[in-house]
């Protein structure tokens, strides 16, 4: 079964420099998603991406962070400049296509644990 | 935007008792509601998931039901046996054709089964 995968799946950084983390989405979704969880809270959405643009960020997913979909299978987040706060585990996840009515459902990968020092 | 609040926190059960996990959302737009089970560092994993066209949905143990004049959704699990412990997670998307639907998740509720 087509799974999800990231890596690093642990990536330690000093507060202040860039972190490129990086996802290969399910081969036939069209729908890419980053999620964070701050350790032993729920899972937040960051950002989601679609047909080569972000469709819609959140509150946390600020001017330090950004997505890019370089070649047809990977999917990445940098984050410019790390802080403290930016410690957590973060989830890519993808979905299918969608047809008019129908809903498609999300698949997450391992995560990659960012510790910031 | 969406809010989705999760109860209870904890819940600790018998093997072989069940087990109800409620949530309740606030944004009449969504239509999509899945459950995810998480074990200690692990991934999110999909368990069951409901539409707003149905009212309940079944899967051997798991069972989900949808109250969607009350905005409420709820996990059942029957029979209950030790490796269903782990924190179980709702979530609430409003799914529209063209464009990609975010989960927005309860806080979760961590189930320990004890034999």
């Amino acid at each position: 079964e087509p799974e999800v995968t990231q890596t690093p799946s642990h990536q330690v950084t000093q507060m202040g420099q860039e972190v490129i983390l990086r996802c290969v989405p399910i081969s036939n979704h069209l729908y890419f998603y980053w999620y964070r969880q701050i350790l032993g809270q729920k899972v937040e959405f960051l950002v989601s991406f679609y047909n080569n643009e972000i469709s819609e960020k959140s509150e946390i997913f600020d001017d330090q962070f950004s997505v890019e979909r370089p070649d047809g299978s990977n999917f990445t987040l940098k984050i410019r400049s790390t802080k403290l706060e930016d410690s957590a585990m973060y989830f890519c996840a993808s979905s299918g296509a969608k047809l008019a009515g129908t809903y498609n459902e999300q698949f997450f990968g391992p995560g990659t644990r960012l510790t910031v020092l | 935007g969406e809010n989705v609040e999760q109860h209870p926190s904890t819940l600790s059960v018998q093997e072989g008792d069940s087990a109800v996990i409620k949530c309740t959302y606030s944004d009449s737009a969504s239509n999509y509601f899945p459950w995810y089970k998480q074990e200690l560092g692990k991934r999110p994993q999909l368990i069951i998931d409901i539409r707003s066209n149905v009212g309940e949905k079944k899967d051997q143990r798991i069972a989900v039901t949808l109250n969607k004049t009350a905005k409420h959704f709820s996990l059942h699990i029957t029979e209950t046996q030790p490796e269903d412990s782990a924190v179980y997670f709702c979530a609430a998307s409003s799914s529209n054709t063209g464009t990609a639907s975010k989960l927005t998740f309860g806080t979760g509720t961590r189930l320990q089964v004890t034999l």
